[in-house]
Order: structure tokens, then sequence, then C-alpha cells
């Protein structure tokens, strides 16, 4: 089974598109994170829900919205995709609070905007 | 000065040998420290965590933590080929509910 899975692996598209990543988990985690990796590998968080609730917003683009129907999905729509949004994509979930965050990732979804 | 920091490498060590990637933090109530291992095109996956000052062992793998240097390392032993990857020290940074991680250091272990 998996813990954490995104859709799609690959995304391939136009400027100036719309598109979206789903990311569900099967953990029974409260916490839900969306993580952009560029092409040097730094991994930097980009959004964090709580029980479907948005916690953490680290200055993205409101080109980006999260939507979290409920705490085990955690949504990504990009709007008017840019060069620069070009990357891979990774959800992650983990425990809420506590020492213990481990925190697990999906597969990620690279996007490639051309 | 960046939240979690890491040498990017690359790092290379012979097959056999000791491995030793490190990781510097500046919140000083940071709490957890992990240990990710990256392959290429794959999802970073946990190797280690470690909360208390010391030496935390796990097979071939040791995490060292001193809060006071505000230090964490990972110490690979009889290091192996598929030991390569890329190793992401994360930081959960105090009363943040976040995990921030290092830029990552690239290891290749030589045959």
């Amino acid at each position: 089974d998996t813990a954490v899975s995104q859709t799609p692996k690959y995304l391939v598209t136009q400027m100036g598109n719309d598109k979206s990543i789903k990311c569900e988990q099967n953990l029974g985690h409260d916490t839900m994170y969306w993580y952009k990796q560029d092409s040097k590998k730094f991994l930097k968080i980009m959004f964090s829900y709580n029980n479907k609730e948005l916690i953490i917003n680290e200055t993205v683009p409101n080109r980006f919205s999260p939507k979290s129907p409920d705490k085990a999905h955690l949504n990504l729509h990009i709007n008017s995709l840019e060069l620069g949004d070009s990357a891979v994509y990774f959800c992650a979930s983990s425990r809420l609070g506590g020492q213990d965050t481990e925190a697990f990732f999906g597969q990620g979804t690279r996007l490639t905007v051309v | 000065q960046k939240e979690v920091e890491q040498n990017s490498g690359p790092l290379s060590v012979p097959e056999g040998a000791i491995a030793s990637l490190n990781c510097t933090y500046s919140d000083r109530g940071s709490q957890s420290f992990f240990w990710y291992r990256q392959y290429s095109g794959k999802s970073p996956e946990l190797i280690m965590f470690i909360y208390s000052n010391g030496d935390k062992e796990d097979g071939r793998f040791t995490a060292q933590l001193n809060k006071a240097s505000q230090y964490v390392s990972l110490l690979i032993r009889d290091s192996q080929p598929s030991d390569s990857a890329t190793y992401l020290c994360a930081v959960n940074i105090r009363g943040a509910q976040k995990l921030v991680f290092g830029q990552g250091t690239r290891l290749t272990i030589n045959p």
C-alpha cells in the first residue's frame, strides 16, 4: 500500500496553462505539506496544512493555491504557469506536534513548463 | 544565515571506508533532527532521527548531535556503492510545525 501518493508523476505543459497535482495519504496523519525541489536539489517547503487548515505559506506566489478537502488530501493548483515553475514537487505528511515529526514523502511530480 | 546548512559536495569515499556527512543549524531551540537519503529521481526516505545530544546507532549508520555547537552529523560505516545518493539533513524548527531541509550532500562511494 502506498502511504503518500501523488499524481501525475510527470507533467509537461506550456507557459500560461493552469494545472493541478493531487496528493493523498493513508497514514492517518494530521499534517500535509507541499515541497518544491529545484534543479540543485534544494527541498523547500511551500505550504503546510493541519486538519484541512493552512498553517504555513512560505511566501509562495498566489498563482499557487493549495486545497485540502479533508485531512487525507492536499492538492496543488497552479495558475498561469511560468518557466521558473519547472521543478519536482513533493507532497509529504506527518503527525502533528512533538518530536516525532518525521515526514513521509510521495514519489514526486516532475513539472516541466515549456 | 541559512536555517540548515550542508556542504553540497560531491563527497567521494572509497568502498569500505567511513563516510562522514555534516550539518549545522541556526535555531538553538530546534528539537528534532533527521537524515534523509534521496536516490536520483526518487523521493527522500528517512534513514535516522535523533533528539538527544550524543550518538545514536542503527546498523551501519550513526547519527551524532551536539546542540551546544548546533551540529548534527551522519556516519556511514563500511560504505557500499548502494550508499551513493544525496543525503539531506532536516531540522524540526521550534514551534514552526515544519521540517526545514539543508541543500543536501551528494555522496559517491567508489568501488
